[in-house]
């Protein structure tokens, strides 16, 4: 496979499951995201991670639990959401050059 | 912090016209990126073009071009000979020079329709 996959690509949960999102780049790319995208509102960066160590948290709740066990792994780990959490997870990867974001397809969550 | 508008919520355009998407951003750096995104419906984000703040020549890329104005902080995409497949969400985001990271903020987006 090529470019960014994420897995699965919908997911819906009750508010008491626990479930956990997977993104995977096969570019090479140093650097690693999580964005949340809703209805009607920009692109929300969620995390960070540059060669694993993450850089940034944007004041994520603590009900979403990232993970980045390596350079090309990224996990984002749900539970006890809330239904307006539903959202389209977009996962992400550059190489911190200014070229841009490679983006994956998203996950569509739907939380119940 | 840098922020990114888009006054546009929707535009539509004749197959075969041309159709300018407006972008402006705020932000006190002189040295940053600038790029459209483009999310056809139920399809992965792509990216369409980038510019670079320090080079005064507008980017292009095949049937898309920018007008950069940096004093005006301005960043507009032209699409030219719109096809059908250019229907999508049109997304412009910026990105800071400072850091290692690629951290994008993003403009609420233009849903652009293509009529035949």
């Amino acid at each position: 496979e090529t470019g960014v996959t994420q897995t699965p690509r919908h997911l819906v949960m009750g508010m008491t499951n626990k479930k956990s999102l997977k993104c995977e780049q096969h570019l090479g790319h140093n650097a690693m995201y999580w964005y949340k995208q809703s209805a009607k509102k920009p692109l929300e960066l969620m995390f960070v991670y540059n060669f694993k160590e993450q850089t940034e948290n944007n004041s994520v709740p603590s009900r979403f639990s990232p993970e980045c066990p390596n350079s090309s792994h990224l996990f984002l780990h749900l539970h006890t959401l809330q239904p307006e959490d539903s959202a389209l997870y977009l996962c992400a990867s550059s190489q911190g050059t200014g070229t841009g974001h490679f983006f994956g397809p998203g996950t569509r969550l739907t939380v119940l | 912090a840098q922020t990114v508008t888009q006054s546009q919520p929707e535009m539509s355009v004749q197959e075969a016209e041309t159709v300018t998407l407006s972008c402006t951003y705020d932000t006190s750096e002189s040295d940053y990126y600038l790029f459209w995104y483009k999310q056809p419906p139920s399809r992965q984000m792509i990216l369409v073009i980038r510019q670079e703040a320090y080079k005064q020549q507008n980017a292009t890329e095949n049937r898309f071009s920018v007008n950069f104005q940096k004093a005006a902080k301005s960043f507009s995409l032209k699409i030219s000979d719109s096809q059908l497949g250019d229907a999508a969400m049109y997304f412009c985001a910026y990105r800071s020079n400072q850091g290692g990271s690629e951290k994008l903020v993003f403009g609420k987006g233009t849903k652009l329709t293509v009529n035949p």
